[in-house]
């Protein structure tokens, strides 16, 4: 079964406005963490933002926040003022405590950004 | 600069040979991973190191070597026994293995099968 799960293969936004992207998540494990990485079309994988699943508030760095709803197992990133600069892939991942440090990928979504 | 060195970028491998490519990390980072990532997918495990002398197979190690003799370099040797070793290729560290620990990422190799 997936583990991670981005339903979004790509999405559209018009610079400035805000953009979500969907990540959903499965596990049994109580102690997880979620991430997420942008990679441009140079290929490097640059970490965004990360969120403990026993943080009670949501993770908020720049203009990047994520939208953690623990019930639901979702793990939404929130681009504001979007910029040209951010259309790249989007990677949701998973570090669970009990797997000795493997980082679980989605398939990601490709973003786009219009002037 | 603290980071995390691949090399080469780019690389082209004939039918039957081994190709090492190099990982080297000056972030004093514990553990050290080695990712494959295919073309429109997303990144899949090959294999990590938790500390020096040590590592463990991730999802897809079949057809790949490592070693970790120091805590700094994490080379991983792509042999003839990969079927299909065309990928982009990613090394990774991080300070611990816990799941609150981030892993950082090197700019990746791209190795083509010639």
């Amino acid at each position: 079964a997936q583990k991670i799960t981005q339903t979004q293969p790509g999405m559209f936004v018009q610079e400035k406005e805000a953009v979500t992207l969907d990540c959903t998540y499965d596990t049994s494990d109580p102690s997880y963490g979620l991430f997420w990485y942008k990679q441009p079309s140079s290929g490097e994988m640059i970490f965004l933002i990360y969120q403990g699943s026993y943080d009670q508030q949501n993770a908020t760095e720049g203009r990047y926040s994520l939208n953690f709803q623990k019930a639901r197992k979702s793990a939404n990133l929130v681009i504001s003022a979007s910029q040209l600069g951010d259309s790249a892939m989007y990677f949701c991942a998973m570090r669970e405590g009990n797997q000795g440090g493997k980082l679980i990928f989605g398939q990601g979504t490709e973003l786009s950004v219009k002037p | 600069d603290g980071g995390i060195t691949q090399s080469p970028k780019y690389l082209f491998r004939k039918e039957g040979q081994n190709v090492t490519l190099s990982c080297e990390q000056n972030l004093n980072h514990d553990a050290m991973y080695w990712y494959r990532q295919d073309p429109g997918q997303g990144l899949r495990l090959i294999y990590y190191s938790q500390i020096v002398n040590d590592f463990q197979k991730g999802d897809i190690a079949e057809g790949y070597s490592v070693s970790r003799e120091k805590k700094e370099s994490f080379p991983l040797t792509v042999t003839s026994a990969q079927k299909n070793p065309t990928a982009f290729y990613l090394c990774a560290s991080s300070i611990g293995v816990t799941f609150t620990d981030t892993i950082y990422f090197g700019e990746g190799s791209w190795l083509t099968v010639v």
